[in-house]
């Protein structure tokens, strides 16, 4: 019973566009909600995160928004640059014991 | 200087072989995680450790034992490898939520 939820294995984006990854979740006791990023034979590096009292949280070109209701969180990356192609993990926890439960990542591909 | 460190990056070894995994974090961190990812990609937990003790335990084979002699450092020891146990293994520590990952090591049973 996955609680984090990729939908889309894989995504291409013309460079210079918006690159928007979806990511949604089951367990309402998630407060605080995490993007990470993987190039190949490295492991995960901490991206954005977003704590369950907001909806927005922005750094440089990477955006998250938090839909609560919907139990939906989405990383918007605006513009897409080559370095950006990398596998994206969301991941879930609930503040009582920090643990993260990840989604199964989406690979962001950046067209020249 | 490499926050979280793991040796070897590449494991090859045979069926019925014990190995080690060795990972250090020289972030101050409290906790510290072992994870595999698996041939679907998904990254699962296998243990966490917080100030040398266990917290989290997943359901592994007990073939997988971890050892953590002190804060900064949890070992992976894995006794009579089966070939189901080649993956890539991550190692990570946290303070909090955001957790901070090694490189990986890849292990490869034949």
């Amino acid at each position: 019973d996955q609680q984090v939820k990729q939908n889309s294995p894989s995504l291409s984006v013309q460079e210079g566009r918006i690159s928007i990854l979806n990511c949604d979740y089951t367990n309402s006791m998630f407060d605080y909600f995490l993007w990470y990023k993987k190039y190949p034979a490295e492991g995960p590096t901490f991206l954005i995160s977003i704590s369950s009292i907001k909806d927005k949280n922005e750094d440089g070109r990477f955006t998250v928004f938090l839909n609560k209701s919907a139990k939906h969180l989405s990383l918007h990356i605006v513009p897409s640059q080559p370095g950006d192609s990398a596998v994206y993990f969301c991941a879930a926890s609930a503040k009582s014991n920090y643990q993260l439960i990840w989604g199964a990542g989406t690979k962001l591909i950046i067209k020249p | 200087d490499t926050a979280v460190s793991q040796t070897p990056k590449y494991l090859v070894t045979q069926m019925g072989n014990d190995k080690s995994i060795k990972c250090e974090q020289n972030l101050g961190h409290d906790t510290m995680y072992w994870y595999k990812q698996d041939s679907k990609k998904f990254l699962k937990i296998m243990f966490s450790y917080n100030n040398k003790e266990l917290i989290i335990n997943e359901t592994v084979p007990n073939r997988f034992s971890p050892k953590s002699p002190d804060k900064a450092h949890l070992n992976l020891h894995i006794n009579s490898l089966e070939l189901g146990d080649s993956a890539v293994y991550f190692c990570a520590s946290s303070q909090l939520s955001e957790q901070y990952f090694g490189p990986g090591t890849r292990l490869t049973v034949t």
